[in-house]
């Protein structure tokens, strides 16, 4: 089973300000296969990267994914107060697993 | 629109059963992949099990396999979940998620694959 770690475990940050997070995978991963997740709190999961670099319908372009083999990188430029919430990396080999996930928070 | 609504949850006692239903609207549930996905409170997201479009078969994490069935009824456009011998580690919110296809040339194969769609989640606790 292919292992997701996400780091920071928090990242603290004000709005405006340009967010950098980090998924590492214990095997290499297909770009077409490694996605990333908005999730509020009370609210369900919310997809906005798929293939590693595609934003999913609807999602701004403040938002923008990299990455290949084992290190991807979720990207958000100027923070908007939307944005502060938990963020979580997913990949699908055989299955799905996801990263234990980034909280981004207000600084 | 796009709508997937699990029901079913509540609370059981270790070794218990609950089923949990996943009523789509908006698109034929049959025609994608649909994933049961757990997140315990204060936790992060877990995948549970997936009825696969092609084969029709049932895939589970090691967790729950032996003891989770998922199944569908086309008629209803609805995906189930049994759960039996239910520990308290199964406690979670239970979403049902759809596997959206993307046909991106960059993409393996020209498909992307990402969890494009997503119910409101059905709260399951397990305890005596």
């Amino acid at each position: 089973e292919i292992v997701l770690t996400q780091s920071p475990g928090t990242l603290s940050l004000s709005p405006g300000e340009r967010a950098t997070l980090s998924c590492t995978a214990s095997q290499s991963v297909l770009t077409s296969h490694l996605a990333w997740y908005q999730q509020k709190p009370g609210q369900a999961p919310r997809l906005l990267i798929f293939g590693t670099s595609y934003r999913a319908p609807g999602i701004s372009d403040r938002f923008s994914g990299s990455g290949s083999g084992t290190d991807f990188t979720l990207t958000i430029s100027r923070l908007e107060p939307e944005d502060f919430a938990f963020y979580y990396c997913q990949q699908y080999d055989n299955s799905y697993t996801f990263g234990q996930g980034t909280k981004l928070e207000i600084k | 629109e796009v709508q997937l609504v699990e029901s079913g949850g509540g609370l059981v006692k270790p070794g218990g059963s609950l089923r949990l239903s996943c009523a789509a609207s908006g698109f034929t549930l049959s025609s994608y992949t649909i994933n049961w996905v757990r997140q315990a409170p204060g936790k992060g997201l877990e995948w549970v099990s997936s009825m696969r479009v092609r084969s029709g078969d049932g895939d589970y994490a090691d967790s729950v396999k032996g003891r989770f069935t998922i199944s569908r009824d086309n008629a209803k456009n609805s995906l189930y979940l049994q759960m039996d011998s239910l520990r308290a580690e199964d406690t979670a919110v239970y979403y049902c998620a759809r596997e959206g296809v993307y046909f991106y040339i960059n993409c393996a194969g020209g498909v992307c694959y990402g969890l494009d769609s997503w119910g409101p989640g059905t709260l399951v606790t397990v305890s005596s």
